[in-house]
């Protein structure tokens, strides 16, 4: 199984700021990484898929970027309704797995 | 539109068998390239897949799970059911049925709103 790992688990930010998380897989996933924003209570939300590729109605602040093991994502100028727990996953081939998930915090 | 709706029971004991049902609508579960899939998530913790179906029958699951998991399709019904035996208390999770494209690079991109399943007796 491909293991993903995330980081950092937690990150404290303000409003407009520029935040960066990071994924890294234990082998090479291509650029088969997807990015989601889960709220309390509520569905995960795919924000990029393929590494790069905004989904439709994501705000463009989100964009990500990385290929093969490693693996970013970028939130431009944060906004309050961005303060959520963010999580990678590969599809490269299934088992599909997930990182351990940031959680995105109100400085 | 696309949705995706989970049912089953809120409360298991230690050792039976879960079943889950997720009844679809907006897509067909027989049209070429439609997979349905099954993620997990126990209470404060991260997110974690256990299967997949794919439109031909095919079928996909979580290594460490494998052996407890089974999934299948009513395409008449437009239901995609997981089964998990043996129910354990770490077993309590919310569990999401979500709609996917087939090979590398798909991904969930409709989800269901989940049930949460607690195990205890």
């Amino acid at each position: 199984d491909i293991q993903m790992t995330q980081s950092p688990s937690s990150l404290s930010a303000s409003v407009g700021d520029t935040v960066t998380i990071t994924c890294r897989a234990s082998q090479s996933s291509s650029n088969y990484l997807n990015w989601y924003q889960q709220k309390p209570g509520k569905a995960p939300k795919v924000l990029i898929y393929a590494a790069s590729n905004l989904q439709s109605g994501v705000p463009s602040r989100f964009s990500g970027s990385g290929s093969g093991t490693d693996f970013t994502l970028t939130i431009s100028s944060l906004q309050p309704e961005d303060f959520a727990t963010y999580y990678c996953q590969q599809s490269y081939n299934t088992p599909y797995t997930f990182g351990q998930g940031t959680k995105l915090e109100i400085k | 539109q696309v949705t995706l709706r989970e049912s089953g029971p809120a409360l298991v004991k230690p050792t039976q068998t879960l079943t889950l049902t997720c009844t679809v609508s907006g897509f067909s579960l027989s049209t070429s390239a439609m997979c349905v899939t099954w993620i997990r998530q126990p209470p404060g913790k991260a997110l974690e897949w256990l299967a997949r179906i794919d439109w031909d029958d095919d079928k996909y699951y979580s290594t460490s799970l494998k052996t407890r998991l089974t999934i299948s399709k009513d395409t008449s019904k437009n239901q995609v059911v997981l089964t998990m035996t043996n129910m354990d208390p770490m077993d309590t999770a919310t569990y999401y049925c979500a709609r996917m494209g087939y090979g590398s690079g798909s991904y969930p991109d409709y989800w269901g709103q989940g049930t949460l399943v607690t195990v205890s007796s």
